[in-house]
């Protein structure tokens, strides 16, 4: 099974400022990997697929990077709307699919 | 519009059973694969069980492994969940979720509001 692994747990940013989440693979997931964002009391919203591809009407200011084991999500511009969950999942290898424990963007 | 309705969540005891229902529209349903994922309260995302669009391959998490059941109706547009031997650890909010076109591992585009189910005395 394929271990994900975010940092940091939680990161405070300021309306304006950028934010960088970071994803780890215990193995090479070769680009095999979403971004997920979730508020409270919603479903998860797929961001980023593919490790760089923007979903269906995401916005610029998310853009994802990285490959092999190692990924990162960018939010550049944090706005008020952005403050939430966000997961990395690998889907690589599967099963089982697997997602990591979560980076909650906070206001700072 | 694609829409993904859950239902058949609830408080169940100990050992007993549930069947939780996806209700889907707005998107081809029998050409995709599907998926439940659950979320322990204040937890992070588990995925539970996959099933092919034709409904010939599933997979099972291990921790739900002989106990649980993914199952579809293409005539109906409606994914199954079939839950027994529920334990404690169970308690969750449960989602379906979109998989792949035909079969194999995949991200979701879309997803459920989710359906919460409670295993408790």
């Amino acid at each position: 099974e394929i271990v994900m692994t975010q940092a940091p747990a939680t990161l405070s940013v300021s309306p304006g400022e950028r934010a960088t989440l970071s994803c780890r693979a215990s193995q090479n997931v070769k680009n095999n990997l979403a971004w997920y964002q979730q508020k409270p009391g919603q479903a998860p919203r797929l961001l980023i697929y593919g490790a760089s591809t923007r979903a269906t009407g995401i916005p610029a200011r998310f853009s994802g990077s990285g490959s092999g084991t190692e990924y990162t999500l960018t939010i550049s511009g944090l706005q008020s709307e952005d403050f939430a969950v966000y997961y990395c999942q690998q889907y690589n290898n599967w099963p089982p699919l697997t997602f990591g424990g979560g980076t909650k963007v906070e206001i700072k | 519009e694609v829409q993904l309705l859950e239902s058949g969540g609830g408080l169940v005891q100990p050992g007993g059973s549930l069947r939780l229902s996806c209700a889907v529209s707005g998107f081809t349903f029998s050409a995709y694969a599907m998926n439940w994922v659950r979320q322990a309260p204040g937890k992070g995302l588990e995925w539970v069980a996959a099933i092919a669009s034709s409904g010939g391959s599933t997979y099972h998490a291990d921790s739900v492994k002989g106990r649980f059941a993914i199952s579809r109706d293409n005539s109906n547009n409606t994914l199954y969940l079939l839950m027994s031997s529920l334990k404690v650890e169970d308690t969750a909010v449960y989602y379906c979720a979109s998989g792949s076109w035909g079969w194999g591992g995949s991200y979701s585009d879309f997803w459920g509001q989710g359906t919460l189910v409670t295993v408790s005395s």
